[in-house]
């Protein structure tokens, strides 16, 4: 069956602009993670949906950054006034539920922010 | 907060040798997640330990949980080309998720 997709696959904008990046999640998966890769570092949670509970943002790291989930399903996350140390791999994952269930990676968007 | 540590972080092995990957916590493990990842692509699922002295295995890579050392191994029998990419460990955070991940194993295979 289809996997997690996300779009695009790269994304190369100029520092301020706003970028948005779409994940569509594994159909009947209710949990719904975003996660960033830097450059020498390691995967770095941002933020996590489940159902239709407050989603948890704890890992986000500034308020530049902003992600919602439509209808349980697709979940856009936007990044305002994109600065450089913004530039890395942003990685969309899903589960059938929360804890303990195995979380399905999509491919990930390569954002570049010149 | 929970910290992974892998060991080694990169490794270059001739093709058929043995090789292991080490992902140590710094607090209790709940649940151990193995994962590869390829250049330019996501993580590919390997397998989830979640019992102390559990071990599982997929075709010539196995993983063990020892949660007494607060561990996890992962060994690859008789490597090979296809074997090459990141190997990353991610762990439950007190049974609820999101994963804290370690920093990865980067490994090459070399003929």
């Amino acid at each position: 069956g289809a996997g997690v997709s996300q779009s695009p696959s790269n994304k190369v904008t100029e520092k301020g602009k706003d970028v948005e990046l779409r994940c569509d999640p594994i159909s009947g998966h209710t949990a719904l993670y975003w996660y960033r890769q830097s450059l020498g570092q390691g995967l770095e949670f941002l933020i996590y949906f489940q159902g239709n509970s407050a989603p948890d943002k704890s890992g986000l790291p500034s308020d530049r950054f902003s992600a919602e989930r439509t209808g349980g399903s697709v979940s856009t996350l936007t990044i305002q006034r994109t600065q450089q140390e913004d530039s890395a791999v942003y990685l969309c994952a899903s589960s059938l539920s929360g804890s303990k269930e195995t979380q399905y990676f999509g491919p990930g968007t390569r954002l570049l922010v010149l | 907060s929970q910290e992974l540590e892998q060991s080694p972080q990169s490794l270059i092995v001739q093709e058929g040798k043995n090789l292991t990957i080490n992902c140590t916590s710094s607090k209790t493990l709940y649940g151990l997640y193995w994962y590869k990842q390829k250049y330019g692509e996501g993580l590919i699922f390997l397998m989830m330990l979640q019992k102390g002295g559990e071990e599982k295995s997929h075709e010539k890579i196995t993983a063990k949980l020892d949660e007494k050392k607060q561990q996890s191994s992962l060994h690859i029998t008789a490597s090979q080309p296809s074997h090459a990419g990141i190997y990353l460990c991610g762990a439950d955070k007190s049974g609820n998720t999101p994963l804290v991940f370690g920093k990865g194993t980067r490994l090459s295979v070399i003929a």
